[in-house]
């Protein structure tokens, strides 16, 4: 089965400074990316997704990369902000009833 | 929409009874999926369904789990005994999505944190 990585588990940066979190993905079969964002004491949110016949999307400060060919995907968050502060997870989907394969989660801290 | 509801927030339990989480999925979505957070173990898939049908319940990590979907806007699950290491947070997500290959966002409701001491 697919099998997701995410690195790195945690990542401190300072307010204003960008955020990188890389994923790599096993299945040249999936075809959908979503990242969630999660909150203390929250389930979590999606906050960008992309699909297979793109390679880059953005949505205002955060984007997010794909490489099908090396499988890897990347968000990235520009000009961080302390309310950006969360744990963030990748994950991949083949499409199959939707069913989605989390990597580890990354913690990020932003320091005002 | 309300978005996914959980039953309850937070359940204290001692060793050995039984716990039901409940899970209310957005309406109109099909597919059901039941997770386990902890922090040595992150995210785990349990359960999903689909059309009220399990799918797969390879997640599941013993006989003491099970879950039941009776209907589009209901579906439990069941830990019968409860032990400590079932302490997690335990969250509910619905989506649109079917067999054929249909990419959507999975909604998450806010979680059932479970401890059973």
């Amino acid at each position: 089965g697919e099998n997701v990585e995410q690195h790195p588990s945690t990542l401190s940066v300072q307010e204003g400074d960008s955020a990188v979190i890389k994923c790599t993905y096993s299945d040249s079969a999936s075809n959908y990316f979503p990242w969630y964002k999660q909150e203390l004491g929250k389930g979590p949110q999606l906050i960008i997704d992309i699909r297979s016949n793109v390679g880059e999307k953005k949505d205002q400060r955060i984007a997010v990369t794909l490489n099908k060919t090396a499988k890897h995907f990347s968000l990235h968050i520009t000009e961080t902000q302390p309310e950006d502060s969360a744990v963030y997870f990748c994950a991949a989907s083949t499409g199959n009833f939707n069913k989605f394969y989390f990597g580890s989660g990354t913690k990020l801290n932003v320091k005002p | 929409d309300a978005g996914v509801i959980q039953s309850p927030r937070h359940e204290v339990t001692e060793m050995g009874q039984e716990v039901t989480l409940r899970c209310k999925p957005i309406s109109g979505h099909n597919s059901l999926f039941w997770y386990r957070q902890t922090m040595m173990r992150g995210l785990e898939l349990l359960i999903y369904f689909n059309n009220n049908v399990p799918i797969d319940d390879s997640g599941m990590p013993e006989d003491r789990f099970s879950a039941k979907m009776p209907n589009a806007s209901f579906s439990t699950l069941k830990i019968q005994p409860s032990e400590p290491r079932d302490s997690a947070v335990y969250f509910c997500a619905s989506s649109r999505g079917t067999s054929g290959g249909d990419l959507d966002e999975q909604f998450f409701g806010p979680g059932t944190r479970l401890t059973v001491l």
